[in-house]
């Protein structure tokens, strides 16, 4: 039984550009949360997908967006990246009273 | 807008000692969670409260809940050097049911010295 799996582990990107970071959650789990850390700080809260839509949205503009697929997998969007964006994204899989984190992908913003 | 604060944020404590960690929120939520996260690394899950009143423990770590006064305790005994991490606490955004966001903490980042 895998557990929740992130991909890629890191990525560096240029001011502007666009990324894509991926998230499969634990088999039986069919929510999935994406958070935001930086360095020295607690998760920020982005969004919730579930039953392919958002549920819920924390404070982060348009810039950021999602997508969740049939099998449950789910994506996290980020375009016009700024230096801001540096940080350590999250991937929460959630079952009933649980959510169980990602080892996460490091997203450096040159 | 809810506010979760954690305190102390940092702390450095000997080998043997027992302290504890204080979480307070500003509002009514359902559920609270303590996780763990080593340098580096992702966040491990210690505990999930659900109730005023909870305890549950895992070896030298014991976590509490008092919904009342909106604070969670997570206490350390007879710390050995391995519980050096940092400690976050974390509570849903939304309440009424469900699995919600989470507003976390600043976390504790605890040091333990031989």
């Amino acid at each position: 039984d895998a557990g929740v799996t992130q991909s890629p582990t890191h990525l560096i990107k240029t001011r502007g550009q666009q990324v894509t970071l991926r998230c499969s959650p634990k088999s039986g789990h069919d929510t999935v949360s994406w958070y935001q850390q930086a360095l020295g700080q607690g998760p920020q809260f982005i969004f919730q997908y579930y039953e392919e839509e958002e549920r819920q949205r924390g404070n982060f503009p348009d810039r950021f967006s999602g997508h969740q697929f049939p099998n449950y997998s789910s994506e996290l969007n980020v375009n016009a990246l700024l230096l801001g964006d540096s940080a350590l994204y999250l991937c929460a899989s959630i079952g009933y009273n649980e959510q169980f984190f990602g080892p996460g992908t490091r997203l450096t913003v040159l | 807008e809810l506010k979760v604060e954690q305190n102390p944020l940092f702390l450095s404590m000997q080998e043997g000692k027992n302290y504890t960690i204080y979480c307070n929120y500003s509002t009514t939520s359902d559920r609270l969670y303590w996780y763990r996260q080593d340098p580096g690394k992702s966040l491990e899950s210690l505990f999930v409260l659900l109730s005023n009143g909870a305890v549950k423990q895992e070896g030298r770590l014991m976590a509490s809940l008092d919904t009342k006064a909106r604070l969670s305790t997570l206490h350390i005994t007879a710390a050995v050097h391995d519980l050096s991490a940092t400690y976050f606490c974390a509570v849903d955004i939304y309440s009424g049911g469900g699995a919600d966001g989470l507003t976390f903490g600043k976390g504790t980042h605890l040091i333990i010295q031989p």
